[in-house]
């Protein structure tokens, strides 16, 4: 496809439960980045991927939390023993190599923790 | 607190008419970027404005950016009903990713 696709669109289980969500950026696009959106509020930053360099996991809140990028390409966003203050939208977005490149976002995932 | 806030949280106007959002940020800045979420879809980039410019068009749309005060105006000129949605505005400090303010909720009145 020819944009940034992510799966599943929601998520909905039970606290304590692990969950991977997942991330398939523009082909090409060597920059990945990992947001979350709280009910209508701005985008927080979780994690940043450039190219072969190690991430920027500056921005997860737990260590709970870890993401993951195949080959340059798919990521893995993974919480583990989920609570119900990680209900969120999780937005990814890619871009070609950062800096001034427009950040192109999929449609995220509604994660919902009972 | 955020880089960026945008001001107003919801602005409600008539189709046709302008509507300005703004945003102040705290820190220094390499460029200043807009972008407009649709309800439960993702973002799209609108406009990116460097911090050594002041003013940028696109389309209906007009960007503004003031470094002394901080801060970056967005104008929709003869706004329609397709413009709804929530509007960001994102700041590239060159640290890393983008930092984004808490969007100003936009409703069209056909």
């Amino acid at each position: 496809g020819a944009g940034v696709s992510q799966s599943p669109s929601n998520k909905v289980t039970e606290k304590g439960k692990d969950v991977e969500l997942r991330c398939d950026p523009i082909s090409g696009h060597t920059a990945l980045y990992w947001y979350r959106q709280s009910l209508g509020q701005g985008l927080e930053f979780l994690i940043y991927f450039q190219g072969n360099s190690a991430p920027d996991k500056s921005g997860l809140p737990s260590d709970r939390f870890s993401a993951e990028r195949t080959g340059g390409s798919v990521s893995t966003l993974t919480i583990q023993r989920t609570q119900q203050e990680d209900s969120a939208v999780y937005l990814c977005a890619s871009s070609r190599t950062g800096g001034e490149w427009p950040q192109h976002f999929g449609d995220g995932t509604r994660l919902s923790i009972l | 607190s955020q880089q960026g806030e945008e001001d107003p949280q919801a602005l409600s106007i008539q189709e046709g008419e302008n509507a300005t959002m703004n945003c102040s940020y705290k820190t220094s800045i390499n460029n200043l970027q807009w972008y407009r979420q649709n309800s439960g879809r993702g973002l799209v980039h609108l406009i990116l404005i460097r911090s050594n410019e002041r003013e940028k068009h696109s389309g209906r749309l007009r960007v503004t950016l003031d470094t002394s005060k901080k801060s970056s105006s967005l104008l929709i000129t003869a706004s329609r009903a397709a413009d709804t949605a929530s509007y960001f505005c994102a700041t590239d400090t060159g640290r890393r990713a983008l930092t984004f303010g808490s969007g100003t909720r936009l409703q069209v009145q056909p």
